[in-house]
């Protein structure tokens, strides 16, 4: 079993729809929890980082974090075509004395106008 | 302020060869981590390093190696290069490592192994 599990799609949804990404995880020692996003043939860009239980919001992106039920999302509000992309979550867990990431498979996402 | 740099940005090599990748972090950021992309296995943790020493490594054969420079800048290696090495490689940067201020990555160097 993974340690982080990710739906790894495709999902397409019209353009304007609230789009739901969600991981779930195994370890409760992963501390810091992460969104990227990942245009083809580009490196992952940061977009969202939490550590705490709970809901942090930015622009159309809100991040929620349930540790309890060991599960986080990324809401995206009023979909723009440009938000296709391959979105990856990540998590960091103190392993050998220090932080490593731990990344989910991707979800790739299709806004359609 | 400048972005996470990695060179080259493609690389074409045949099997048996070795390959070094570059990558210059963010100004002022310490720690560099280095991760394979590909299709099958995801993004997969090869090493860290900060201020110079490998403080965590992923589960790599010994053929993946790296190292950091005093300014931060950290190089990968790969020896005796086999198909299955052909992905994207990908650096990230942080302040004092990656999880607790975020990771910010490269364009990434796409090698392939023929």
């Amino acid at each position: 079993q993974k340690e982080v599990e990710q739906d790894p799609g495709p999902l397409s949804v019209p353009e304007g729809a609230i789009v739901s990404l969600n991981c779930t995880y195994s370890n409760s020692a992963f501390q810091y929890f992460m969104w990227y996003r990942q245009y083809s043939r580009k490196g992952p860009e940061l977009l969202m980082y939490t550590y705490s239980s709970g809901n942090k919001e930015d622009g159309r992106f809100t991040a929620q974090v349930d540790k309890s039920s060991k599960y986080i999302s990324l809401f995206i509000r009023d979909s723009q075509p440009s938000d296709s992309a391959t979105y990856l979550c990540a998590m960091s867990v103190r392993r050998q004395g220090a932080q490593k990431l731990v990344f989910g498979q991707g979800t790739r996402l299709t806004i359609n106008p | 302020k400048a972005g996470v740099t990695q060179t080259p940005r493609y690389l074409i090599k045949t099997r048996g060869q070795q390959v070094t990748l570059s990558c210059s972090p963010i100004s002022g950021h310490r720690s560099v981590s280095w991760y394979q992309q590909t299709p099958g296995q995801g993004l997969q943790f090869l090493f860290e390093y900060f201020s110079e020493t490998q403080r965590n490594k992923g589960n790599f054969p010994g053929r993946f190696s790296g190292r950091q420079f005093s300014n931060s800048r950290s190089e990968m290696n790969v020896s005796t290069l086999e198909l299955g090495d052909s992905a994207l490689y990908l650096c990230a940067s942080s302040l004092e490592g990656p999880g607790s201020s975020g990771s910010y990555f490269g364009p990434g160097t796409r090698l392939t192994v023929l």
